[in-house]
């Protein structure tokens, strides 16, 4: 399966931008990013995925390299409740997953 | 609607007993998945299922893990002569499976599973 890095964790302050990295520098052709999180004591829940194309949703969105082979999840006035660990996942059927960016948001 | 269900929240078990986690899917998603995590790690995968079958079991560690989704719907995770570390929380989440390995997974808040 192939591997995503990203930073063991992150911090930023409430109401604000939040930009969190990740690199997938051995990524196929096929492969669609997708991005989950977990916030303390739940299961994960999905936030976004894209190929290409940024995209856009009510939770987020997804910048993509023009090379694929880094993306930017981008979550646009941080909230308390998004304090979370993100993951980046090349998805292929079953999710692997890899250690996560911890994000930690300020009031 | 409902989300993803699993019984029970917490379990105690001693080493060496025979443990079931029970996983109810949103209704109507035919592709079901078991995960676990250990403390401070992503979850891990376990075994996945396409309706009845198991499309998927090469993350089960070995063979005291079984699981079964004997009528497409509920599956139960199986877990025989328990170690120490298998102390782990155990994940299930389901999808409509209608985009081949695209669709979002849904998850359920999971078993804590501990063995003394």
């Amino acid at each position: 399966d192939a591997k995503t890095t990203q930073p063991n964790s992150m911090e930023s302050n409430e109401e604000e931008p939040v930009h969190l990295p990740c690199n997938h520098s051995t990524i196929s052709g096929t492969d669609y990013i997708h991005w989950y999180r977990q916030l303390p004591s739940q299961g994960p829940e999905y936030v976004i995925h894209g190929l290409t194309s940024n995209v856009n949703n009510r939770m987020a969105s997804l910048a993509i390299a023009e090379d694929r082979k880094s993306s930017t999840l981008i979550l646009h006035r941080a909230t308390l409740r998004d304090a979370a660990v993100y993951y980046c996942i090349l998805r292929t059927q079953k999710l692997v997953f890899g250690q996560g960016t911890r994000l930690t948001i300020n009031p | 609607g409902a989300g993803v269900s699993q019984t029970p929240s917490n379990k105690v078990t001693e080493k060496g007993k025979y443990v079931e986690l029970r996983c109810d899917p949103i209704s109507g998603h035919t592709a079901l998945y078991w995960y676990r995590q250990s403390l401070g790690q992503g979850p891990e995968f376990l075994i996945y299922f396409q309706g009845t079958g198991a499309a998927d079991d090469s993350g089960l560690p070995n063979d005291r893990f079984f699981a079964v989704r004997p009528e497409g719907s509920v599956s139960t995770l199986k877990i025989q002569r328990t170690e120490r570390g298998d102390s782990a929380v155990y994940l299930c989440a389901s999808s409509p499976a209608v985009l081949a390995g695209l669709d979002e997974q849904f998850f359920g808040p999971g078993t804590r599973l501990t063995v003394l």
